[in-house]
């Protein structure tokens, strides 16, 4: 069974702090897809990143970055120069790719809550 | 590109009714999947339509029910209605089974 888990669930940081959100995952599948949702207070849930588990390289996208690391099931997501805007819930997620390639459903974690001051 | 719209935004509806919630996936999305985002529970998988069939289904029991239309929209029907069934409930869509999901608003559900 798969499974996610967001150890942090409230991280609270003053604008312009860099912050680092935690995500472990669990699964016995070889091919499997990792995500990134943010859900600010309106409750839609907004994509951010999905990486495949074939594809370790790290990812940079503004002031976002991803570090995906095997061999310690772990898919950490930093904010960096963080401002009031980025004050949302965050989901990190799992899909195990069925032999077919189809990411069928996601696995949630709880979710962390940040909360940037300004 | 409109996005996934879902309706209505907000259902109350008694216990023991039954609620039919409404999602219009991206243009040209074929995957239709539905979540339960429970106080205390975090989001959890309810459904996945492709092609109009239902693919896969968490673990709820069968008076969570939905279909696909031939034009890839949806509907999630939840019969007997329970107090715990109140939720936000997102329908996410994605253009093939191996692409993104990109999630609507929501529908909040109270049953009272």
């Amino acid at each position: 069974a798969q499974k996610v888990t967001q150890a942090q669930t409230e991280i609270s940081v003053v604008e312009k702090e860099d912050v680092t959100l935690d995500c472990v995952y669990e699964t016995r599948d070889t091919t499997y897809y990792l995500f990134w949702y943010k859900q600010p207070p309106s409750g839609e849930l907004v994509f951010l990143i999905r990486r495949n588990s074939f594809d370790e390289q790290n990812e940079i996208s503004g002031r976002y970055s991803w570090n995906f690391q095997k061999s310690t099931s772990s898919f950490n997501f930093t904010i960096t120069a963080s401002q009031v805007v980025d004050s949302a819930v965050y989901f990190c997620a799992l899909s195990e790719a069925l032999y077919t390639g189809a990411n069928s459903k996601l696995t949630f974690g709880k979710g962390i809550t940040l909360s940037v001051r300004p | 590109e409109a996005g996934v719209t879902q309706s209505p935004t907000h259902l109350i509806k008694t216990r023991g009714q039954q609620a039919t919630l409404r999602c219009s996936p991206i243009s040209g999305h074929t995957s239709v999947y539905w979540y339960q985002q429970a106080l205390g529970l975090g989001l959890q998988f309810l459904l996945w339509y492709d092609e109009g069939e239902e693919r896969n289904r968490g673990n709820f029991p069968p008076r969570f029910s939905g279909r696909q239309f031939p034009n890839y929209s949806s509907e999630l029907n939840v019969n007997a209605l329970e107090l715990e069934d109140s939720a936000l409930y997102l329908c996410a869509s994605s253009r093939t089974s191996i692409d993104e999901q990109f999630f609507g608003p929501g529908t909040r559900l109270t049953v009272l």
